[in-house]
């Protein structure tokens, strides 16, 4: 099984401050990653998949890089509505199989 | 636009089966190829994919909940179902369906998900 490790934990930043969020697989994944956005007592939320593709009606803030094991997801000037819990998420092409991080919280500082 | 949303008991007895429904609606299950998935989530923790079915019926469950899980589609309902067998605490958690993108890849629509809780 892969796994996928998120870091860090917790991130505290300013409102319009730039947030660098990290996902690392435990083998490569190609570009089969995926990032969600999940707030108090929501579904989570389509972001980015593909690694660096943007959802329909995702901001340009939003964005994403990385291939292989090592991915970024980047929130370039942080607004209020951005506070929330990030997961990555990876799929495996055979057996198909999908696994996510452990969340980072996104906390306003 | 494409809606889900999930239905059934929120309260299960350990040892029990767990059985949700989601009902599709806005769209087709049977009219594109798209797959739809199980994913759960228990209180205060993160995700996890429970299993994945293609409208033909074809399926893939997560190893982990393989041997209890059975997840089956109602294309005239426009509905599919999970069953989780044997039930525990650890099972308690909010369940959420949600539609893989064409290249199953991702989850593009989710529904609103429903607590389930595993007491007695």
């Amino acid at each position: 099984e892969i796994v996928m490790t998120q870091s860090p934990a917790t991130l505290s930043v300013s409102p319009g401050e730039r947030a660098t969020l990290s996902c690392r697989a435990s083998q490569s994944v190609s570009s089969n990653l995926a990032w969600y956005q999940q707030k108090p007592g929501q579904a989570p939320r389509l972001l980015i998949y593909g690694a660096s593709t943007r959802a329909t009606g995702i901001p340009a803030r939003f964005s994403g890089s990385g291939s292989g094991t090592e991915f970024t997801l980047t929130i370039s000037s942080l607004q209020s509505e951005d506070f929330a819990v990030y997961y990555c998420q990876q799929y495996n092409n055979w057996p198909p199989a999908y696994t996510f991080g452990q969340g980072t919280k996104l906390e306003i500082k | 636009q494409l809606q889900l949303q999930e239905s059934g008991p929120g309260l299960v007895k350990p040892s029990e089966t767990l059985s949700l429904t989601c009902t599709v609606s806005g769209g087709s299950i049977s009219s594109s190829s798209y797959y739809w998935g199980w994913i759960r989530q228990p209180p205060g923790k993160g995700l996890e994919w429970i299993g994945s079915i293609y409208y033909s019926g074809s399926t893939y469950y997560n190893p982990s909940l393989k041997s209890r899980v059975t997840i089956s589609v109602d294309t005239s309902k426009n509905q599919f179902s999970l069953k989780l067998s044997s039930v525990t605490a650890a099972d308690t958690a909010v369940y959420y369906c949600a539609r893989l993108d064409l290249g199953a890849t991702h989850f593009d629509y989710w529904g609103q998900g429903t607590l389930v809780t595993v007491s007695s």
